[in-house]
């Protein structure tokens, strides 16, 4: 099984919302990855976590918090996001950061008002 | 710096005849080469990947790539193209500096592919 599950599908908010975006893997890998994505451009990495802890912080805005609650869930926890936010946000993981492929979700579409 | 190139935006073909999606790369030590597909509206796929050995390598869904070192190239090809292959490809190079790998993949612009019947 090589799915990476991402929820929810869509998401609406207000400037001023709090909310969470969750992804789930169990595949045993070790390596998860937030990307986000603009339409017909390719993804942009936001933050990758190896063994639990946060090893890249590609200089996302703190208004971006990520979490990694055990190896197999990684949460995105968005406040006081812009319009220009709106976008495709990716998940992955990987066996570990070394040289292995990345299995992508199918992403959460976000959309700022 | 690492770099990936696709220097094409767009590739047409028509259904049955072979095709080819660019990739050039500059890296500095061994390169480590993936190809991903996406269809509209849906996360990546990995479709194969060079880290050593046959220059050829063959992935998922009837594709394969070549690994061209002088060149400094990984062409993705298909010998028949199918409508269902139309979508959008990236190319990547796996990020790594003298200190190890961080994980980090460096994505091409990508290509889509139009494949008429």
């Amino acid at each position: 099984d090589t799915e990476v599950t991402q929820t929810p599908k869509h998401l609406v908010m207000g400037m001023t919302n709090k909310k969470s975006l969750k992804c789930e893997q169990h595949m045993g890998h070790r390596a998860m990855y937030w990307y986000k994505q603009k339409a017909k451009k390719p993804p942009e990495l936001m933050f990758v976590y190896s063994y639990e802890k946060l090893s890249i912080n590609e200089s996302v805005p703190s208004r971006f918090s990520p979490e990694c609650p055990n190896s197999s869930l990684l949460n995105l926890h968005l406040h006081a996001l812009q319009p220009e936010d709106s976008a495709l946000y990716l998940c992955a993981s990987s066996q570990s950061i070394d040289v292995y492929e990345q299995y992508f979700g199918p992403g959460t579409r976000l959309t700022v008002t | 710096a690492q770099s990936v190139a696709q220097p094409e935006d767009q590739v047409n073909v028509a259904e049955g005849n072979p095709l080819t999606v660019k990739c050039t790369y500059s890296v500095s030590g061994n390169p480590y080469l993936f190809w991903y597909v996406q269809y509209p509206n849906r996360g990546l796929q990995f479709l194969l990947k060079y880290i050593t050995g046959d220059n050829l390598v063959k992935g998922s869904y009837g594709f394969e790539a070549e690994f061209n070192k002088s060149q400094t190239s990984f062409h993705l090809k298909k010998p028949s193209a199918l409508v269902s292959d139309s979508a959008l490809y990236f190319c990547a190079v796996r990020d790594s500096h003298g200190s190890g790998n961080t994980g980090k993949l460096i994505f091409g612009q990508g290509t889509t592919l139009q494949v008429k019947p």
